[in-house]
């Protein structure tokens, strides 16, 4: 099994829909759980950044993780075509001391006008 | 403000020849990270480094790679031998070393092995 899982899409929706992202994991130590996005042969872009369980909002951006269900999910409202791109799941586990990133596959999504 | 800035964006080399692809992190960063990402692959951890030694290693990042922060500002990956598998974005990662989780990127090294 994979350490994490994410759908690589492609993820195609229309102006203004909601868009659901999501990750499975199998390491129950993960306790740091990053979304970052990436356009096209750029680097990572930190949008969302969680600790333990729980949700976070950022303007059109939620963040939510279940831990008990090893499920972490980001939700992007009112998309909008700028919002094209990959997204990636990064996770770290609760050590920290190195600050190892073990990232999903990405999800491409692609908002249309 | 401040970012982690790499250079160069693309090096182009022949199978066999030695490179270094370079970073700078942000000024104020303790850990540095190289990631690889083969392309249509999952972004994946090479090497961390700390108090100017390696911290942690993938089995990916084997005699061939080293790492090094030969002075206070550039922290450098070098490939002794390329080989056609090593071809790949290679992104330099740092974060701040009191408390603080959150890796920032730069805009990565794509490497061509000829």
């Amino acid at each position: 099994q994979k350490e994490v899982e994410q759908d690589p899409g492609p993820l195609s929706v229309p102006e203004g829909a909601i868009v659901s992202l999501n990750c499975t994991y199998s390491n129950s130590a993960f306790q740091y759980f990053m979304w970052y996005r990436q356009y096209s042969r750029k680097g990572p872009e930190l949008l969302m950044y969680t600790y333990s369980s729980g949700n976070k909002e950022d303007g059109r951006f939620t963040a939510q993780v279940d831990k008990s269900s090893k499920y972490i999910s980001l939700f992007i409202r009112d998309s909008q075509p700028s919002d094209s791109a990959t997204y990636l799941c990064a996770m770290m586990d609760g050590s920290g001391n190195t600050g190892k990133l073990i990232f999903g596959q990405g999800t491409t999504l692609q908002v249309k006008p | 403000e401040p970012e982690v800035t790499q250079t160069p964006s693309h090096q182009v080399t022949q199978m066999g020849q030695e490179v270094i692809l370079r970073c700078v992190p942000i000024s104020n960063h303790l850990y540095f990270y190289w990631y690889r990402q083969i392309l249509g692959q999952k972004v994946e951890f090479l090497v961390s480094f700390y108090n100017n030694e390696i911290s942690e290693k993938s089995e990916i990042f084997d005699d061939q790679f080293s790492v090094e922060r030969p002075d206070g500002s550039n922290f450098t990956l070098k490939i002794r031998s390329t080989k056609l598998e090593d071809s790949a974005m290679y992104f330099c990662a740092s974060k701040t070393g009191t408390g603080g989780n959150i890796q920032y990127f730069g805009a990565g090294t794509r490497l061509s092995v000829l």
